[in-house]
């Protein structure tokens, strides 16, 4: 929907295990990020990429990998270091690093037990 | 980095009645400030945005001001209707060049019919 993929809906693994939440995008944006979403904790940031082969770490990075390889993806390992990985996870693109509009996915729900 | 504090975090408001939202942020150089709708199940939507040159924008019943002195922003939803509950969340981001959009924790608002 809207240009950006998220696989799977929903996704559950048993602690201990690495999971890999897949992003892709379509609309030829060069940013692309990855937020997590708890309730009443709003979207948090987890990394984010402005170009091919480079990204940074956003504020609860700990925990987590991503790549960027292709323009079109930016998968999201959760690995077992992240000591609480059950959320809502949305990845996002934009235009622009920065200053521009949002697109978002439609999420990942990780349940960890 | 910056910081986005968003109040009330739940309102409750009859149909028709206005409502109003407020945020402020830490870092005085942002210069993007977009407002999502995020409806139960839903990825978040853009409803509207503002730049730092620019003191306030309205779009029918939705208005933001931005006050860069104070370093506040305000979302006004006017003649509120069932269908504008959801959760609402304010962001900022633009201090640095590359910096990602911080969030706000959001809003809960329900409007009774």
């Amino acid at each position: 929907d809207g240009g950006i993929t998220q696989s799977p809906k929903y996704l559950f693994r048993k602690e201990g295990q690495n999971v890999t939440l897949s992003c892709e995008q379509n609309l030829n944006h060069d940013a692309m990020y990855w937020y997590r979403q708890d309730p009443g904790q709003g979207l948090r940031l987890i990394y984010y990429s402005q170009i091919v082969n480079d990204f940074q770490k956003g504020d609860i990075a700990e925990g987590y990998s991503v790549s960027r390889e292709k323009k079109e993806s930016f998968p999201l390992t959760v690995t077992s270091a992240q000591k609480n990985p059950t959320a809502f996870y949305l990845c996002a693109s934009s235009i622009e690093k920065g200053a521009s509009p949002l697109h978002f996915g439609n999420g990942t729900r990780l349940t960890v037990t | 980095g910056e910081n986005v504090e968003q109040h009330p975090s739940t309102l409750s408001v009859q149909e028709g009645d206005s409502a109003v939202i407020k945020c402020t942020y830490s870092d005085s150089a942002s210069n993007y400030f977009p407002w999502y709708k995020q409806e139960l199940g839903k990825r978040p939507q853009l409803i509207i945005d503002i730049r730092s040159n620019v003191g306030e924008k309205k779009d029918q019943r939705i208005a933001v001001t931005l006050n860069k002195t104070a370093k506040h922003f305000s979302l006004h939803i006017t003649e509120t209707q069932p269908e504008d509950s959801a959760v609402y969340f304010c962001a900022a981001s633009g201090g640095q060049a590359g910096t990602a959009l911080i969030f706000g924790k959001g809003t809960t608002l329900s409007v009774s019919s």
